[in-house]
């Protein structure tokens, strides 16, 4: 069965900084791959998505992820980072498996802090 | 209607009691989902319903955990006996195309057992 690997589980960034948060899998197969955002009491959201085609892929708000399918990663990125990022973010893969292809599998989860 | 209903928003019931959570999906998607999730956890798969019928009911933890969508739209998900151990927020979600497109979720039902 596929998995999903955060390895960062709280992040604290200052306004305007970089972020690069991890993620892996581990299917060796056709994946589709997901960023998802819950926002302070709000529900999932999503963020960029990748089927196939160019590995860069642009998402809402500035993030952008990149995939690397030799390293079997999907690290999402945003250049400059502000406060209303604050959020805890989800990477989610789809694998394209006899019986496994209707369903998402999360990572545990960043929770991304930005201060002011 | 404009996005997944999940109703109640919060539950809290007493251990060994029966609860039901209910979903409202988007108007036309015919795939719909549900997913458990725990605290400091991503969530994880309970079911998924095409049209009226479950597709995949592999994630269902036992056999205390049903879920129906009888009309192929409304889903409700139930649980008997209620543990402690349910306590979490149950998410709902659906989509017009497939997981491989991404979802649309619901803001989910907290369920507390106590």
């Amino acid at each position: 069965a596929q998995s999903v690997s955060q390895h960062n589980h709280h992040v604290i960034l200052s306004e305007a900084a970089s972020l690069e948060l991890g993620c892996n899998y581990s299917y060796g197969g056709t994946v589709n791959l997901f960023w998802y955002v819950q926002y302070p009491g709000q529900h999932l959201q999503l963020l960029l998505k990748y089927f196939s085609g160019d590995p860069l892929v642009k998402g809402i708000k500035g993030f952008e992820a990149e995939f690397i399918k030799s390293k079997f990663s999907f690290n999402l990125r945003k250049p400059s980072v502000q406060w209303s990022d604050t959020a805890e973010y989800f990477c989610a893969v789809n694998a394209w498996v006899t019986g496994g292809g209707n369903k998402l599998t999360f990572g545990t989860g960043t929770q991304l802090k930005v201060e002011l | 209607g404009a996005g997944v209903s999940q109703t109640p928003s919060n539950k809290v019931t007493e251990k060994g009691k029966y609860v039901e959570l209910r979903c409202d999906p988007i108007s036309g998607h015919t795939a719909l989902y549900w997913y458990r999730q725990s605290l400091g956890q991503g969530p994880e798969f309970l079911i998924y319903f095409q049209g009226t019928g479950a597709a995949d009911d592999s994630g269902l933890p036992n056999d205390r955990f049903f879920a129906v969508r009888p009309e192929g739209s409304v889903s409700t998900l139930k649980i008997q006996r209620t543990e402690r151990g349910d306590s979490a927020v149950y998410l709902c979600a659906s989509s017009a195309q497939g997981a491989g497109y991404g979802y649309t979720f619901g803001s989910g039902t907290r369920l507390t057992v106590v």
